[in-house]
């Protein structure tokens, strides 16, 4: 069975800060790919990157990186110069070899970037 | 712009009454779509798997009779939510792939149902 664990529920930062969202994932695939999703108040789901399970190079998108470790089973996301524009609830997913089938999303952690 | 449009954004009803949400693609045929179910400030919770021209896939301890889900064509998948109740409030979301590997999945932007 596949687990994803965002053990910080809430994160509070004050702008400008850079933050770190943690997450851990369980899987018995040897192909998988991990997704990093931001739902803002308005409820929609805004996607931020899909990554292979083979593709360990970690990635910068302007403010945002994401570090994969395979031997810690964790993807973790960074945002740097934090902006309140930022506050969001942040899900961290986990699908499948095929990487388009039905997601296990993580519990989210609520990010709120303090003016 | 959005790939998945899902309607309606909100919707108040009475208990007792059943509810309709559609999810539609917008720009290509999508053979699958997956609904979830998020309750307020909880994580999003896979309902089932839609499939064009068969029967959905739900996961267990979803209500196939409860949650009615129609994947009549390409484009369209419709969830209905029949005899709700208070406890079915929650925000329902779709999304969409188009089948093939590697492609990205795309969400609609999410029903939030309230149920007097």
């Amino acid at each position: 069975a596949q687990k994803v664990t965002q053990a910080q529920t809430e994160i509070s930062v004050v702008e400008k800060e850079d933050v770190t969202l943690d997450c851990v994932y369980e899987t018995r695939d040897t192909t998988y790919y991990l997704f990093w999703y931001k739902q803002p108040p308005s409820g929609e789901l805004v996607f931020l990157i899909r990554r292979n399970s083979f593709d360990e190079q970690n990635e910068i998108s302007g403010r945002y990186s994401w570090n994969f470790q395979k031997s810690t089973s964790s993807f973790n996301f960074t945002i740097t110069a934090s902006q309140v524009v930022d506050s969001a609830v942040y899900f961290c997913a986990l699908s499948d070899r095929f990487g388009n089938e039905k997601l296990t999303f993580g519990t989210g952690t609520r990010l709120t970037i303090i003016p | 712009g959005a790939v998945v449009s899902q309607h309606p954004s909100w919707v108040i009803c009475k208990s007792g009454t059943s509810v309709k949400i559609e999810c539609r693609s917008l720009d290509f045929q999508a053979t699958t779509m997956f609904w979830y179910r998020q309750f307020p400030k909880q994580s999003l919770m896979l309902m089932a798997t839609s499939n064009e021209g068969s029967k959905a896939t739900y996961e267990q301890g979803v209500e196939k009779d409860k949650f009615l889900i129609n994947h009549a064509s390409l484009t369209l998948s419709t969830l209905t939510v029949t005899s709700a109740h208070p406890e079915d409030s929650s925000f329902y979301i779709c999304s969409a792939t188009k089948g093939a590997a590697n492609e990205k999945l795309f969400f609609g932007s999410g029903t939030q149902l309230s149920v007097l």
